[in-house]
This record gives C-alpha cells, structure tokens and sequence, in this order.
C-alpha cells in the first residue's frame, strides 16, 4: 500500500518557466512533509518543508503548497534553472517529523536550456 | 559544518556474509535512521535512533540491526546477506524531535555476489 504517490515519474520544462511537480498521500495522520532534490550518486537533500498547520510555506525560488482536504501537495519552482534537473521525492510523517519518512517513488524533472 | 558522512562508500560481500555500514550524524544532531533504496524501489525507512535508543523499526527481518554510540554516530548491521539485500542505504540525521527535516549522507552502496 503505497501511502505517498507521485503520479508522474518525469517531467520536462523550458528554463525559466515554472515547474509543478504533484504528490497525493492516503494517511489522514501525516503532519509533516518534505520535498527532497537528489543528484545521481548523491543522498537527497532537503528543500523544504512545510506542517499541517500551513497550507502554503515559500523559500527562495520555492513553495510547497498543502491541500488537506483533497490530501494533495505540490512544490513550484518558480523561474525554473538548468541546475535544478534532479529527481525530486514528496516524503510524509505522522508526530511532527520525528518519525520515519514515507517517500514517494519521485519525479525526475528535466529543464531544458 | 559538516554533513552527515557515510562508510565505506560501496561495500560487495557474498551470500551469507555480514556487512557494517557507518554513519556520522551532523553536529548537534541526536536522531540518525536508516533507510534502504533497492533497485526500482523508493526509499524504504529501516530504523530510527535517538539518544542510543532504537525508537522505530520498519518491515525488515531482525537480521537488520544496529546502534547508535555516545557521540551519536550510528551502524547498520546486515547478517546473513542475501541477494535481495544489494541497495544503496542511506543515514540521515535530525536535531531532536518535533518538526525538524532530516538531512542525508551519500549512502553506502551494498552489493552481494
């Protein structure tokens, strides 16, 4: 039972436009969740977060929106760069963040110069 | 400051052999857990430590085992290796609980011939 989905596996933008990438959950007790950037043979590296409290949390180029109700997140990356072409992963928890993450599979996102 | 550092970068054993994988939490940091990413499969959680104490364990076999020392650096022993157990296994750490990202190392590629 796959509790964090990332329903496309790759996406492809031009420089400079935004990229949106999509994240359903199904667990009604996640309170917590992530968005990670990973490079090939490199660990994931945290972009940004954002707790159930919020709906929207903005750093930089980038903002994670929160739909509760339709358990529904998105990360926009708003102009979008060459350097940001990675595989980025949704991951979710319950209790605040101090237990174990649940990842998604993960969107490879391309922007082409 | 330092990131959360990984040993050995890839280890190979055979079937039934022992592997010990090591990781160097960030400064400060009192939490570390494991995760595994097979091939073609997202980030599976392993387990969780915080201040020497296994908190949280995910749907591995107890031939998944580890500790976290004093100085909170942490291992990850595999017993009995099987074929399925090659994967790339990842560490990452946090500053105590509550909502707080965990911040990755590079991951210990295993291999089993």
């Amino acid at each position: 039972d796959q509790q964090v989905k990332q329903n496309s596996p790759s996406l492809s933008v031009q420089e400079g436009r935004i990229s949106i990438l999509n994240c359903d959950y199904t667990n009604s007790m996640f309170d917590y969740f992530l968005w990670y950037k990973k490079y090939p043979a490199e660990g994931p590296t945290f972009l940004i977060s954002i707790s159930s409290i919020k709906d929207k949390n903005e750093d930089g180029r980038f903002t994670v929106f929160l739909n509760k109700s339709a358990k529904h997140l998105s990360l926009h990356i708003v102009p979008s760069q060459p350097g940001d072409s990675a595989v980025y992963f949704c991951a979710a928890s319950e209790e605040g963040g101090s237990e174990k993450l649940v990842f998604g599979k993960g969107t490879k996102l391309t922007v082409n110069p | 400051e330092a990131g959360v550092t990984q040993s050995p970068t890839h280890l190979i054993k055979t079937r039934g052999q022992q592997a010990t994988l090591r990781c160097s939490p960030i400064s400060g940091h009192t939490s570390v857990y494991w995760y595994q990413q097979a091939l073609g499969l997202g980030l599976q959680f392993l387990l969780w430590y915080d201040e020497g104490e296994e908190r949280n364990r995910g749907n591995f076999p107890p031939r998944f085992s580890g500790r976290q020392f004093p100085n909170y650096s942490s291992e990850l022993n595999v017993n009995a290796l099987e074929l399925e157990d090659s994967a790339l296994y990842l560490c990452a750490s946090s500053f105590g609980t509550g909502s707080q990202p965990q911040h990755f190392g590079d991951g210990t590629r295993l291999s089993i011939l």
